[in-house]
């Protein structure tokens, strides 16, 4: 139990374009969706923290035009890296929350290059 | 200020030989502890919490943890290491009341044959 999916798990793209990560909770609901980057040989850097159906929190220094954060149901959260640049180049993982909210399960990660 | 503290950048094991990842952490009220572990290219994969109740824990592949309130401590332990449990390990804590994890830097283990 308590599988988290990523998708895509790795994506190229051109400076200047969007890319869309989907993280969906396959056998649980989640009612709280986190999202994080990671640098190589860093820890994780938590991005936003998500609810379902209302809008996500955001860290300090974190752009929340920049990352979008969309957590339409209970199954589903989505992050939209807007017009990304080099220095968006990550690897950004989510994780998911049910309703006893007392362990976070994390997804695969998305690896993300923009040339 | 909360904060988790792994002070071993590596641990090196031979395998067989019993095996203690670090962790300290500092939070406000009673902490919730986790340690989960990263394979290369892949997110992390829970292991094991201390909530409260017994201070030894124990969790998925032979890892087990122990709670240790006066030295504010949470390390990983494993009796018998094997070379597939060579990873990166992450302790991290959850304040009460609060969703965020606050993650350590992460310990790299080596276990040699």
């Amino acid at each position: 139990g308590a599988v988290v999916s990523q998708h895509p798990s790795w994506v190229i793209c051109k400076s200047g374009t969007s890319v869309k990560i989907e993280c969906r909770s396959l056998d649980f609901q989640a009612t709280t969706m986190f999202w994080y980057r990671q640098f190589p040989k860093q820890s994780l850097m938590l991005m936003a923290t998500s609810n379902e159906g209302s809008k996500a929190t955001y860290e300090q220094g974190v752009e929340k035009d920049k990352f979008l954060i969309n957590h339409a149901s209970l199954t589903l959260s989505t992050l939209t890296v807007t017009s990304a640049h080099p220095e968006d180049s990550s690897f950004y993982i989510c994780s998911a929350e049910g309703r006893g909210k007392e362990t976070q399960y994390f997804g695969p990660g998305t690896r993300l290059l923009v040339l | 200020a909360q904060s988790v503290a792994q002070p071993e950048d590596q641990v090196n094991v031979a395998e067989g030989n019993p095996l203690t990842v670090k962790c300290t952490y500092s939070v406000s009220g009673n902490p919730y502890l986790f340690w989960y572990v990263q394979y290369p290219n892949r997110g992390l994969q829970f292991l094991l919490k201390y909530i409260t109740g017994d201070n030894l824990v124990k969790g998925s592949y032979g890892f087990e943890a122990e709670f240790n309130k006066s030295q504010t401590s949470f390390h990983l332990k494993k009796p018998s290491a094997l070379v597939s449990d060579s990873a990166l390990y992450f302790c991290a804590v959850r304040a009460y009341n609060t969703d965020k994890l606050i993650f350590g830097t992460g310990t790299r283990l080596q276990v040699f044959p």
